[in-house]
């Protein structure tokens, strides 16, 4: 079975700052995946970036960045130069490929995040 | 592509009715699954298809939920009869196999079910 935890409901940050949302996660799969996705205000789920489990580097996608380690089973994700448009709720995830698809995700319970100007 | 496409967007309905919600995955994704989302229990895996097959339905809560894919563009998820309790934001999601292109899920817009 996987879990994941997202241990901060809610944070805030201002405009331009950078701010890290944490998640960890517990698998016995050898092979999985990580993902970030943004669910906003009007409620469809936005994918963000993702971290396959054999990825030597931290996966980076514009703003975003993961911050993957292994060891730690941590999936940190980073947001830098925050935006007004990057309020919103965050979710966690992980899949085991294993020859399925990396769609059948089990999702943490989120973080709020609210970028004040 | 227009992305994974569900209906209705909302939807009210008495205790008791039956509820068919809609979805059109991306052309050429193999795989199809359905979410619910809900306070209580978060983003939770009901059901998914491999190539309109279903291959895991351990999340679906109860018979009164039944899912289908008749064809490679088109699956439904029934609740009949539907209770207060299944009140959620269902959302349907689409994806390639690993080692295809895109590794991520791709989801629709969801479908907000409201059972009086």
């Amino acid at each position: 079975a996987q879990k994941i935890t997202q241990t901060q409901p809610g944070m805030f940050v201002q405009e331009k700052e950078a701010v890290t949302l944490d998640c960890t996660y517990d698998t016995s799969d050898p092979s999985y995946g990580l993902f970030w996705y943004k669910q906003p205000s009007s409620g469809e789920m936005i994918f963000l970036i993702y971290q396959g489990s054999y990825d030597q580097q931290n996966a980076t996608e514009g703003r975003y960045s993961l911050n993957f380690q292994k060891a730690r089973k941590s999936a940190n994700l980073v947001i830098s130069a925050s935006q007004l448009g990057d309020s919103a709720m965050y979710f966690c995830a992980t899949s085991n490929a294993g020859g399925t698809s990396y769609g059948k995700l089990t999702f943490g319970q989120g973080t709020i995040l609210t970028v004040h100007p | 592509d227009a992305g994974v496409i569900q209906s209705p967007r909302h939807e009210v309905t008495e205790m008791g009715q039956e509820v068919t919600l809609r979805c059109k995955p991306i052309s050429g994704h193999d795989y199809l699954f359905w979410y619910r989302q809900t306070m209580m229990r978060g983003l939770e895996l009901l059901i998914y298809f491999n190539n309109n097959v279903p291959i895991d339905d351990s999340g679906m809560p109860e018979d009164r939920f039944s899912a289908k894919m008749p064809n490679a563009s088109f699956s439904t998820l029934k609740i009949q009869p539907s209770e207060p309790r299944d009140s959620a934001v269902y959302f349907c999601a689409s994806s390639l196999p690993p080692g295809r292109g895109n590794t991520e899920a791709f989801f629709g817009q969801g479908t907000r079910l409201t059972v009086v």
